[in-house]
């Protein structure tokens, strides 16, 4: 069993829709959680970093951790052809200890 | 705030040559870098974790004579890959995490390399 396990998609949804991308997790270790958006050819960009079970908002972007399920989500709200990407999850383990998900391709059609 | 830059962004030599790869926070102190590899629609594939200052520690497989990799400072990491060949062609990204605790990465934009 993989530390972190993301569905790989793809996820086709229409332009203003809601999106929910997710991730689980095995290790109840697990502290600090990131979701990261990749577009084709370029190195992932930070999006959300929290910290324990809780929601944290950032514009359309809503990042939602719930320990006990070991289980977190991004939503991003009024989705937008620009948001088409790939999108990692990433947990911290211990000092330097990165787990990634595999990513979720994302394509938002206009 | 906290900028990765990585030099050069696309590179294409002839097998057996060796290319360097820089990799640059601009904005912070990097204790830690990391590098990782890409292979088209996969995943980041961890290659290895340097600290400043000290050895870098290699993931289990990645050749550490193929793959060398200088932190000289707290802003700046290297990757050389030697005496390349075709399939060391691959999406190699770095990233940099700041001083503290269980810090985020900050990726750079990468570097395409192509062996001819």
């Amino acid at each position: 069993q993989k530390e972190v396990e993301q569905d790989p998609g793809p996820l086709s949804v229409p332009e203003g829709a809601i999106v929910s991308l997710n991730c689980t997790y095995s290790n109840s270790a697990f502290q600090y959680f990131m979701w990261y958006r990749q577009y084709s050819r370029k190195g992932p960009e930070l999006l959300m970093y929290t910290y324990s079970s809780g929601n944290k908002e950032d514009g359309r972007f809503t990042a939602q951790v719930d320990k006990s399920s070991k289980y977190i989500s991004l939503f991003i709200r009024d989705s937008q052809p620009s948001d088409s990407a790939t999108y990692l999850c990433a947990m911290i383990y211990s000092i330097n200890k990165f787990y990634f998900g595999s990513g979720t391709k994302l394509n938002v059609k206009p | 705030g906290a900028v990765v830059s990585q030099h050069p962004s696309w590179v294409i030599c002839k097998s057996g040559t060796s290319v360097k790869i820089e990799c640059r926070s601009l904005d912070f102190q990097a204790t830690t870098m990391f590098w990782y590899r890409q292979f088209p629609k996969q995943s980041l594939m961890l290659m290895a974790t340097s600290n400043e200052g000290s050895k870098a520690t290699y993931e289990q497989g990645v050749e550490k004579d193929k793959f060398l990799i200088n932190h000289a400072s707290l802003t700046l990491s290297t990757l050389t890959v030697t005496s390349a060949h075709p399939e060391d062609s691959s999406f190699y990204i770095c990233s940099a995490s700041p001083r503290g605790p269980s810090q985020p990465q900050h990726f750079g934009d990468g570097t395409r390399l192509s062996i001819l």
